[in-house]
């Protein structure tokens, strides 16, 4: 069983910039997470969908974040403009709607912002 | 708020020590409970999960701990070996699939 796909796996932008990054879920997963995670801190939440809906984006700073999920799939995760303070690894885990519900996660993309 | 803390922050140990890494959670009302290992650059590995009903969780030489009512989780591992050298993280699933994660203890185990 194929695992989490994410793109790309590094990027270095200069501030002011945008960047978007890609999310393939494991197949058949309903539920779809982006997490940040700052140099040694642990991952933060940003949104979570389930099918193409959001469940939970109360982290997500929408003046500059936004995400998307269409069809209930792939999601892509941008950022418009981007701050020095977004410089983070960007997570993506999916996850079914069983009753155990474990997050399975892809590899991350490391974003510099310079 | 859920606050979850890891201790030690980092750990240095010879190889074939037994060791004992500490999770905390201020709110006992979760889901379940789930231990990951990152590797430098990597995506995170889901180890060990631990239901809200269960007390412990075993894979291997890994040993996982739950006790509710106090907030407090342990990840055991025995004989280490230099690969297991990452970084352990652990996260309480808050209702609603909401993981809430500790800043991890970094793990070294020196041959």
């Amino acid at each position: 069983e194929a695992g989490v796909a994410q793109s790309p796996r590094y990027k270095i932008i200069e501030k002011r910039q945008s960047v978007a990054f890609w999310c393939n879920p494991i197949s058949g997963h309903a539920t779809l997470y982006w997490y940040q995670q700052i140099l040694g801190q642990g991952p933060k939440l940003l949104i979570q969908f389930q099918n193409n809906g959001v469940v939970d984006d109360s982290q997500l700073p929408k003046d500059r974040f936004s995400a998307e999920r269409l069809k209930g799939v792939d999601s892509t995760l941008k950022i418009q403009p981007a701050k020095l303070e977004d410089s983070a690894v960007y997570l993506c885990a999916s996850s079914s709607l069983g009753p155990i519900h474990e997050q399975y996660f892809g590899p991350g993309t490391r974003l510099t912002v310079t | 708020k859920q606050e979850v803390t890891q201790i030690p922050a980092a750990l240095s140990v010879p190889e074939g020590e037994n060791l004992v890494l500490n999770c905390s959670f201020t709110d006992s009302a979760i889901y379940n409970l789930q231990w990951f290992r990152q590797d430098p650059g990597k995506g995170l590995t889901s180890l060990l999960l631990i239901q809200s009903s269960q007390r412990e969780q075993t894979s291997g030489r890994l040993n996982a701990s739950l006790d509710k009512s106090s907030g407090r989780s342990t990840l055991y591992i025995a004989a280490s070996q230099p690969g297991d050298s990452a970084t352990y993280l652990c996260a309480v699933d808050e209702y609603g699939n909401k993981l809430v994660f500790g800043a991890g203890t970094i793990l070294r185990v020196k041959s």
